[in-house]
């Protein structure tokens, strides 16, 4: 069966630090794979997906991805990290038929340090 | 800008009742989900549907039912609330464009059983 690990619980990062978020999966095939950010009481926003080609996806609010097939993972990066950016992250995966319900991890909280 | 609606927001309610959380979207989706998120956990699938007169459970095991009469309203309904469904309900919406996995979430109901 699909599933999403997202291994950290919960990461600090100084503000103007690098970020890496890791995310692995569990599929058979290749995967259609996405990050959301979930804001407090907000609902979830994509960051960024991947469906195939290049392994190295970039996304909104200055976030990338990299798909490694041989690694099953997934992982987020951001190269210098604002205050804003502290909020819930999830990685999904979505496999099978197009428009299949998403799978999620349990998501990564990431506090912001001045 | 959402286009994706969810009321209400906040919700506390008395054990017993039978409450109704709305969701609405603008953009013609034909597939469209609720998710329960609980504090950190993953978002649990609970229904879904592909279009008018579709329903179907999810993954988790769900006492809610939903319907779907119109295309843009998909709400879900508690019979008899009970203190352990006190958790957020997220909708979402997915766009056939992009592989089916244009997914678009409204911004969730807190739902506080007491």
């Amino acid at each position: 069966a699909q599933s999403v690990t997202q291994p950290d619980i919960h990461i600090t990062v100084s503000e103007g630090a690098s970020l890496e978020l890791r995310c692995n999966y569990s599929y058979g095939a290749t995967p259609y794979l996405f990050w959301y950010v979930q804001s407090p009481g907000q609902g979830l926003q994509l960051l960024l997906k991947y469906f195939s080609g290049d392994t190295l996806v970039q996304g909104i609010k200055g976030f990338e991805a990299e798909f490694k097939r041989s690694q099953s993972s997934f992982n987020l990066r951001k190269p210098s990290v604002h205050w804003s950016d502290a909020a819930e992250y999830f990685c999904a995966v979505g496999a099978g038929q197009a428009g299949t319900a998403l799978i999620f991890g349990k998501g990564t909280t990431l506090s912001v340090s001045s | 800008e959402a286009d994706i609606y969810q009321t209400p927001r906040y919700l506390v309610i008395g054990t017993g009742k039978k409450i109704t959380l709305e969701c609405s979207q603008t953009m013609g989706h034909d597939k469209m989900y609720w998710y329960q998120q609980d504090p950190g956990m993953e978002l649990h699938l609970i229904h879904y549907s592909y279009g008018v007169n579709s329903t179907e459970k999810g993954d988790l095991s769900s006492e809610s039912t939903v319907s779907r009469i119109r295309t843009e309203h998909f709400p879900l309904t508690l019979e008899s609330a009970r203190p352990s469904h006190t958790s957020q309900y997220l909708c979402a919406s997915s766009d056939p464009s992009g592989g089916g996995y244009g997914y678009t979430f409204g911004s969730g109901t807190r739902l506080t059983v007491v």
